[in-house]
């Protein structure tokens, strides 16, 4: 079975912390990504890597960075977290060529 | 941009009843998928359909495709308490196969 983890279920930090979301998937996917899910707005794709050290940009990745340096591991970077980036972050990987998505749990981020 | 959009956006029913969920969409696409999402947890892949494929079939589930109504439908026969969960459709985002577009959801309330 495909498993994703990410490194924390629930996370709270203060307005202006950098902030780092782990990821990782032990299938040798080629594919990963962060989304966001807010309520009433669905999943929204915040960045995507298609090979270690190769990434692109999703439909909203203003405020966020992130960080391929093995192809098990994706991480997602606030810089100076706000309080508009409150929100459950949703990792995924998928193989090459892509089909199904595995996610993992979700990290729900409060920002005070 | 949105691509697939979920109708109808909460449904509630009865225990054995079945649960029809139905998703349009606007571009060609070579397949369409549908997840699960379990409250505060990450999606689970449904089931995949391609292009070519009229209808599928996996347990209680059965997907049907029409590409020239740019729509599809998931059914799940003889629901279950357990299927309560928030459904969504996905299809790959146009000329980049790897990322996919979700829809917004469909919460599915079963009733015991």
């Amino acid at each position: 079975d495909v498993k994703v983890t990410q490194s924390s279920r629930y996370l709270v930090k203060r307005t202006g912390e950098k902030v780092f979301l782990e990821c990782v998937q032990d299938m040798d996917h080629e594919n990963m990504f962060w989304y966001r899910q807010d309520p009433g707005l669905g999943l929204r794709l915040i960045y995507f890597s298609y090979d270690v050290k190769m990434k692109e940009k999703g439909d909203i990745p203003e405020g966020y960075s992130v960080s391929r340096e093995k192809k098990e591991r994706f991480s997602l970077i606030l810089e100076s977290a706000s309080t508009n980036q409150t929100s459950m972050y949703l990792c995924a990987s998928s193989p090459m060529p892509p089909r199904e998505q595995y996610f993992g749990p979700g990290t729900r981020l409060t920002v005070t | 941009s949105q691509q697939g959009e979920e109708d109808p956006q909460a449904l509630s029913i009865q225990e054995g009843e079945n649960a029809t969920m139905n998703c349009s969409y606007k571009t060609s696409i070579n397949n369409l998928q549908w997840y699960r999402q379990n409250s505060g947890r990450g999606l689970v892949h449904l089931i995949l359909i391609r292009s070519n494929e009229r209808e599928k079939h996996s347990g209680r589930l059965r997907v049907t495709l029409d590409t020239s109504k740019k729509s599809s439908s998931l059914l799940i026969t003889a629901s279950r308490a357990a299927d309560t969960a928030s459904y969504f459709c996905a299809t790959p985002s146009t000329g980049a196969n790897s990322k996919l577009t979700f829809g917004k959801g469909i919460t599915l309330s079963v009733r015991p």
